[in-house]
């Protein structure tokens, strides 16, 4: 079964606006990683954050880890219709290197 | 670099026919990964190889077999296809598998064959 769950399934907004995406895990996690993917594209790496961090950033991208609630964020700033993509979380448990990933969020992002 | 590539890009097969996907990584990686993407589904393991040499089931391994021919290619074959694995296939590739501590070991991806079955 699935380990991450994003939330919301679909996001619109315009460009400019800032983009809030939620990912909820399960198990007990190594660390958790945020990926995008373009349509017809495979997924590219964005950010990793461990399990002993709480919040991370990378140019327009910030993340946050809540491991109390076994959940995470990752938030675009000033959005670019460029952003408009699916981004999924992934999570790596404590026992074995696989990484499980989410069912995604579409985020359309008009201009 | 090209990173890690697939072929083919598109596949139809009819019910029963067999092929093999190929990926291949020029970045020195040892782990490799094959899943399968369906709408609602998100990514799904089929099967890993975390070094050249050794290959392990994933989530949903039914139906396929993997060939680790050596430490650049990983390949995925379909032995009887079934409407069923009519998806999109990515082949991905790391540094290592990972296990414990904090290591990170991102994942790249290829750019995924799209495979009907009929």
């Amino acid at each position: 079964s699935q380990q991450g769950e994003e939330d919301p399934q679909a996001l619109s907004i315009q460009e400019g606006e800032n983009a809030t995406m939620n990912c909820s895990y399960k198990t007990s996690i190594n660390n958790l990683q945020w990926y995008r993917q373009n349509s017809g594209r495979g997924l590219v790496h964005l950010i990793l954050i461990r399990s002993n961090e709480r919040e991370k950033h990378s140019g327009r991208l910030r993340v946050t880890l809540d491991t109390s609630k076994k959940s995470s964020s990752l938030l675009i700033t000033a959005s670019r219709a460029a952003d408009t993509a699916s981004y999924f979380c992934a999570t790596r448990n404590n026992q074995g290197g696989k990484l499980i990933f989410g069912q995604g969020t579409e985020l359309s992002v008009k201009p | 670099n090209a990173g890690v590539t697939q072929t083919p890009k598109f596949q139809v097969l009819k019910t029963g026919q067999s092929m093999t996907l190929q990926c291949a990584q020029d970045m020195n990686h040892n782990s490799m990964y094959w899943y399968r993407q369906d709408p609602g589904m998100g990514l799904r393991l089929i099967y890993y190889s975390a070094s050249e040499g050794t290959t392990d089931k994933g989530e949903v391994p039914n139906g396929y077999n993997v060939s680790r021919l050596n430490k650049r290619e990983f390949s995925l074959r379909l032995e009887s296809a079934a409407p069923s694995q009519t998806s999109v296939y990515f082949c991905a590739s790391s540094e290592m598998l990972g296990s414990g501590g904090t290591n990170s070991y991102e994942q790249y991806f290829g750019p995924g064959t799209r495979l009907t079955v009929t």
